[in-house]
């Protein structure tokens, strides 16, 4: 089936400077992706959606500029969290879709772990 | 507004089966997804239902009733490893996800 990678799985960064998530599909190209932020025992929070060659749509609440998305390609897609703090330490996943295909399913990358000290 | 809602937990027993419901409310309906997450792990794909009917893939089946807005989940022969949280998912008219929290299924011996 589809696979979507996401690098790195694990990150710590200090506090201040920037960190760069990647989601790619590996075996289909992906119009749509979509960045997940999850605190433990919660569910999926959806941060933003982004289309290829397109500007991200950010959910409420997320602030575009310390949470920087990126969809060049098909392939890829990312996720750059500016000026990072402590409170941004989570577990950050992607998904992605061919979303003007309806019934495709959505498929999810392995999630980031960001610890930010 | 749209809406899912899903159980928060359950508890069912080894070799057992167990049926995790979810009801939806959303602008449009393209598809009810059920995810798969094991703590700390990213949601893994189970099934797709679009049309009304029972999907069965292996040990697990998925349901859905477009017109009561309705979909379980049904885990057969519960094994130990599937212990983990259920996420049930309807796509709108935009082709944008709508979440449910999630079922923490916990199976005992």
């Amino acid at each position: 089936g589809a696979v979507v990678s996401q690098h790195p799985s694990r990150v710590i960064c200090k506090s201040g400077t920037s960190v760069k998530i990647e989601c790619r599909s590996l075996d289909f190209q992906a119009t749509t992706m979509f960045w997940y932020r999850q605190f433990p025992k919660k569910s999926l929070m959806l941060m933003a959606t982004s289309n290829e060659g397109s500007k991200a749509t950010y959910e409420q609440g997320v602030e575009k500029d310390k949470f920087l998305i990126n969809h060049a390609s098909l392939t890829l897609s990312t996720l750059t969290v500016t000026s990072a703090h402590p409170e941004d330490s989570s577990f950050y996943i992607c998904s992605a879709g061919q979303m003007d295909k309806p019934g495709n399913t959505i498929y999810f990358g392995e999630g980031s772990w960001l610890t930010v000290v | 507004g749209q809406n899912i809602d899903q159980p928060t937990e359950m508890t069912a027993t080894e070799g057992a089966i167990v049926q995790i419901n979810c009801t939806y409310q959303t602008s449009g309906f393209n598809g009810l997804f059920w995810y798969q997450q094991h703590a700390g792990e990213a949601p893994t794909f189970l099934s797709y239902n679009v049309l009304d009917g029972l999907e069965e893939k292996g040990r697990f089946s998925s349901f859905l009733s477009r017109s009561k807005g309705y979909s379980y989940l049904l885990l057969k022969e519960l094994q130990m490893k599937d212990s983990a949280s259920y996420l049930c998912a309807c796509m709108d008219s935009n082709y944008q996800l709508i979440w449910g929290a999630g079922t923490k299924l916990i199976i005992k011996p």
